[in-house]
């Protein structure tokens, strides 16, 4: 398996546009995690989806921010619009077990918002 | 919910020497705690994990102690390398009863001089 996939690994935006992320999560993992990673947050959960289904959203800053997952292999989270704060790096991860074993991550995407 | 704080958040040895990273965490209902390395520009790893029925485990150069009474757990790197520089997190969840999201620390950044 190649493990989490990510796209793009890079991605610069103007500010307003809309930014959509790629994950393809390791096949048969039923947990799947987008993080943010920033110097001053860490690593900060924003969403997770649990056999596809949306289960804690608590961490997404703002309304401007969405999460999908239409089947087990593909998960996409979009900015609309982008602001510089929104500025970090993007991670996916996914688990076969939740909370109670390894997460594999993917490469993340770098977002950069101008 | 869960809140974890690690210490330090640089930490500069020789090579040769050992290493120690500490957290705490909030939640006593906490049971697994994973360590992970993020190397500069790469994904985070999981390099070791501990569960709460056990109070020490080790792999190699690296070893993780649990202390459930005082909710704290420490990771330490003997004989330290040039390669062990990296940013390390260390995590909590309550894995046993069903899923609880990983709850990350700020993260240590090691560097091991020659």
């Amino acid at each position: 398996d190649a493990g989490v996939i990510q796209s793009p690994r890079h991605e610069v935006t103007e500010m307003g546009q809309e930014v959509t992320l790629r994950c393809k999560p390791i096949s048969g993992h039923d947990y799947l995690f987008w993080y943010r990673q920033t110097m001053m947050r860490g690593l900060e959960l924003l969403i997770y989806f649990n056999n596809n289904v949306p289960i804690d959203d608590s961490g997404m800053p703002e309304d401007r921010f969405s999460a999908k997952m239409p089947n087990a292999s593909f998960s996409t989270l979009k900015i609309q619009p982008s602001e510089p704060r929104d500025s970090a790096v993007y991670f996916c991860a996914s688990s076969p077990r939740g909370g109670r074993t390894e997460a594999f991550f993917g490469q993340g995407t770098r977002l950069t918002v101008v | 919910g869960e809140n974890v704080e690690q210490h330090p958040s640089t930490l500069s040895v020789q090579e040769g020497d050992s290493a120690v990273i500490k957290c705490t965490y909030s939640d006593s209902a906490s049971n697994y705690f994973p360590w992970y390395k993020q190397e500069l520009g790469k994904r985070p790893q999981l390099i070791i994990d501990i569960r709460s029925n056990v109070g020490e485990k080790k792999d190699q150069r690296i070893a993780v102690t649990l202390n459930k009474t005082a909710k704290h757990f420490s990771l330490h790197i003997t004989e330290t390398q040039p390669e062990d520089s990296a940013v390390y997190f260390c995590a909590a969840s309550r894995g046993n009863t069903g899923f609880q999201k990983l709850v990350f620390g700020t993260g240590t950044r090691l560097l091991v001089s020659p």
